[in-house]
């Protein structure tokens, strides 16, 4: 099946920073999001992202389809920000079928103060 | 608020027992899709239905099956429970077969 892998596993960073995290995927697909999980377990969709880039607040999101990448951005970090981002991906090709999605094992970002 | 509900929150049982995890999609949703997370597997796509009927399937149990109902909700039922059948199971559901997926907030299963 399709694999996803993310990039840093692991991330710490002060107040106002900026971060990119990174999602590289195996095969082509037609489904892409960008969630947030937070402390509460809270699985927060961020972006919708096949191809393209989107934008919203501080939040903005690149994928780069013909290269299986994607990126996403985050701007003036908060510690509202802290937990794990994950990137998810649909895939004609993958075993669970066109529109059940496969994971990534996420990166956990902490925002200190 | 994602739109998606999850019932129950919390869930505590013992091995071998059996369980009914529920969701009601989105107002408008046709498609429910059931996920597990585990420290061990991460999150794990299991089933999809769309409009009633089972449409992919991906890393389920045969201890465990799923349905959805006329109204669209639907329950995923676990049984023989075992210990690593603990997790959080996460509905979520979209528009059509495909699209954006919105996520409810997770029933915690503890299985003792």
């Amino acid at each position: 099946g399709i694999q996803v892998e993310q990039s840093p596993p692991d991330l710490i960073l002060q107040e106002g920073a900026n971060s990119t995290l990174r999602c590289n995927f195996s095969d082509s697909v037609n489904n892409l999001q960008w969630f947030h999980q937070n402390p509460w377990g809270q699985l927060i969709n961020l972006f919708y992202i096949p191809s393209g880039t989107k934008q919203n607040g501080r939040l903005s999101a690149t994928t780069v389809a013909t290269e299986r990448y994607s990126l996403l951005y985050i701007s003036s970090s908060q510690t509202t920000d802290s937990g794990v981002y994950f990137c998810a991906v649909g895939s004609p090709n993958s075993g669970g079928g066109a529109d059940g999605l496969t994971f990534g094992k996420g990166t956990h970002l902490i925002i200190q103060p | 608020d994602s739109g998606v509900t999850q019932t129950p929150k919390h869930l505590i049982t013992a091995t071998g027992q059996r369980v009914t995890l529920r969701c009601s999609p989105r107002s408008g949703d046709l498609s429910v899709y059931w996920y597990q997370q585990s420290l061990d597997q991460g999150l794990q796509f299991l089933i999809q239905y769309y409009n009633g009927e089972e449409r992919a399937k991906g890393n389920i149990l045969e201890r465990f099956s799923a349905q959805q109902f006329p109204d669209l909700h639907s329950e995923l039922n676990l049984s023989s429970l075992e210990l690593g059948d603990s997790a959080l199971y996460f509905c979520a559901s979209s528009e059509l077969a495909w699209g954006t997926q919105y996520f409810g907030p997770g029933t915690r299963l503890l299985v003792l």
